[in-house]
C-alpha cells in the first residue's frame, strides 16, 4: 500500500501523560498537513510541512503541541500534559505542490481518547 | 462565524435522486476542495478546483468565485454514496493548511 500511513490508529492515555503520533506520506509527496476533528465537526488545520520546513502552525497548535519532519519524510505530533479537550481524531495528509495537481491524500488518522 | 459554510448540514433521499450540497465560504481562496469521509474517519478527496466545472463518474463540482459558492453534485445516487461531504478551502495570500466546513451529512435510503 502506498498510500498515506498514520499510527497509531487509537490511542486512549490518562490525562497528564504524552503521546507521540507518526505520519508516513506518500513517497514522492513533500508536503505534509496535519489536522485534527472533533465529533461532528470538520477537521481543523493545524500545522504544514514542505519537506523538513515547518512553513505554518495554527493557533490551535498550543505550547503542549510540537510536530517535526526531521528528514522530510515522517512526520510526528507530539501532545506532552495531555488534556481532555485533546480528545480527537488526528488526520495527515500529504500531497504535491502545484494547483494543477494539489490533491489530497488523506491517512485514515490517529484517534486520541484523553481519559 | 465559520469562513466555510455548508448547506444542507444533512440530506436524507431515496436511491436514485440528484443531489446537490452547496458550499459558501466568505474569504478570497486560491482553491476549493470537495472531500468525501466515511465512518471511521477515512478521507478521500473527490476534486480540488479553482474555477469552473470538473466531472468525474457521477459527480459533478462546480464554483463560482464571483459568488464565492461551490456546488456538489451526485447524479443517480446510490446507497455506497453515504458519506459526509466536506468542503474546505485554501486561502489566497500564500497560506497552504486548509479551512474546512463541517460537513454535510448525507444517506441515500435504498
Amino acid at each position: 500500500d502506498t498510500g498515506v500511513s498514520q499510527d497509531p490508529r487509537h490511542k486512549i492515555t490518562k490525562r497528564g501523560q504524552n503521546v507521540t503520533f507518526r505520519c508516513d506520506p506518500i513517497s514522492e509527496h513533500n508536503r505534509l498537513y496535519w489536522y485534527r476533528q472533533t465529533l461532528g465537526q470538520g477537521p481543523e488545520f493545524l500545522t504544514y510541512f514542505q519537506n523538513e520546513a515547518q512553513l505554518e502552525k495554527s493557533r490551535l497548535l498550543s505550547d503542549r503541541f510540537s510536530a517535526e519532519r526531521p528528514k522530510g519524510s515522517f512526520s510526528t505530533l507530539e501532545i506532552q500534559r495531555t488534556e481532555q479537550g485533546d480528545s480527537a481524531m488526528y488526520l495527515c495528509a500529504s500531497s504535491f505542490p502545484g494547483l494543477a495537481t494539489g490533491e489530497l491524500f488523506f491517512g485514515e488518522g490517529s484517534r486520541l481518547t484523553v481519559l | 462565524k465559520n469562513e466555510v459554510e455548508q448547506s444542507p448540514q444533512n440530506l436524507t433521499a431515496q436511491e436514485g435522486e440528484f443531489i446537490t450540497i452547496n458550499c459558501s465560504y466568505s474569504v478570497g481562496i486560491s482553491a476549493l476542495h470537495w472531500l468525501q469521509q466515511h465512518p471511521g474517519g477515512g478521507i478521500v478527496s473527490l476534486f480540488m478546483l479553482s474555477s469552473g466545472k470538473k466531472k468525474h463518474g457521477r459527480l459533478i463540482a462546480t464554483i463560482n468565485i464571483q459568488e464565492k459558492h461551490s456546488s456538489l453534485h451526485i447524479t443517480a445516487s446510490h446507497p455506497r454514496d453515504s458519506a459526509v461531504y466536506i468542503c474546505a478551502v485554501r486561502l489566497g495570500g500564500g497560506a497552504d493548511g486548509l479551512t474546512f466546513g463541517k460537513g454535510t451529512h448525507l444517506i441515500i435510503q435504498p
